[in-house]
């Protein structure tokens, strides 16, 4: 079966980077883009990007342009997601899931605290 | 973007009662190719959303019949016949036709 598998909880300061993987399983790896969403805590989910892992093409939402940047290693199956210039409003859930017509599969999601 | 508004915000039903949760979207989810590219998620507390419906009526794989689906264009309904306490979760709408992907602001069933 599809599982997508994230990296731990991950606490960092003001103005750090933070990067979650999100390795795949149960399908061929170049089947689906991955997108990667958040949920900061008590709010819905808000999409930040995607990956076309066959070619590395990406698509990010305006909001998060110039600080997230989505990469994929296809040799191990996985997925990254690197966010910069961390602040406090960036703490929440970050989830890799794939969102095709009639399929949605999610990781975990990764708890990323952003704290002095 | 497309704004997907939720309707009512909270619920509270008893065991057995039926619930049901309203979403609509500022423009059609409809495609060309007769698709339409609208979904219902649950998230239970602590766990990364599932997925329940898609193209407005089917049921993902392993989804009771207790849940059912309606609607078209930008106006859908989920509803959930004889509620259980385990389906006691946040339920979101999703629409994918459009980038970006948005999600309405979330029912809670209680």
């Amino acid at each position: 079966q599809v599982q997508l598998v994230q990296s731990g909880a991950e606490l960092k300061k003001p103005g750090a980077s933070m990067k979650v993987s999100c390795k795949a399983s149960g399908y061929t790896f170049t089947d689906y883009y991955v997108h990667w969403v958040r949920q900061a805590p008590g709010q819905g989910p808000e999409w930040m990007g995607w990956i076309n892992p066959i070619t590395a093409d990406t698509n990010y939402a305006p909001k998060f342009r110039g600080r997230v940047t989505i990469t994929r290693d296809t040799s191990i199956n996985t997925a990254y997601m690197e966010l910069s210039s961390l602040t406090s409003d960036d703490t929440a859930l970050y989830f890799c899931t794939i969102l095709d017509f009639g399929e949605s599969y999610w990781g975990q999601g990764t708890l990323v605290t952003v704290s002095s | 973007d497309i704004v997907m508004t939720q309707t009512p915000l909270s619920l509270s039903v008893r065991p057995g009662q039926s619930a049901s949760i309203s979403c609509t979207s500022t423009q059609s989810l409809r495609q060309s190719d007769g698709k339409t590219y609208f979904y219902w998620l649950r998230q239970k507390p602590g766990q990364s959303p599932h997925l329940l419906i898609y193209d407005v009526s089917s049921r993902f794989s392993g989804v009771p019949d207790r849940f059912s689906g309606r609607g078209s264009g930008t106006d859908f309904t989920l509803k959930i016949s004889r509620v259980e306490a385990e389906d006691a979760a946040i339920y979101y709408c999703m629409q994918t036709i459009q980038l970006p992907p948005t999600f309405g602001q979330g029912t809670r069933l209680e």
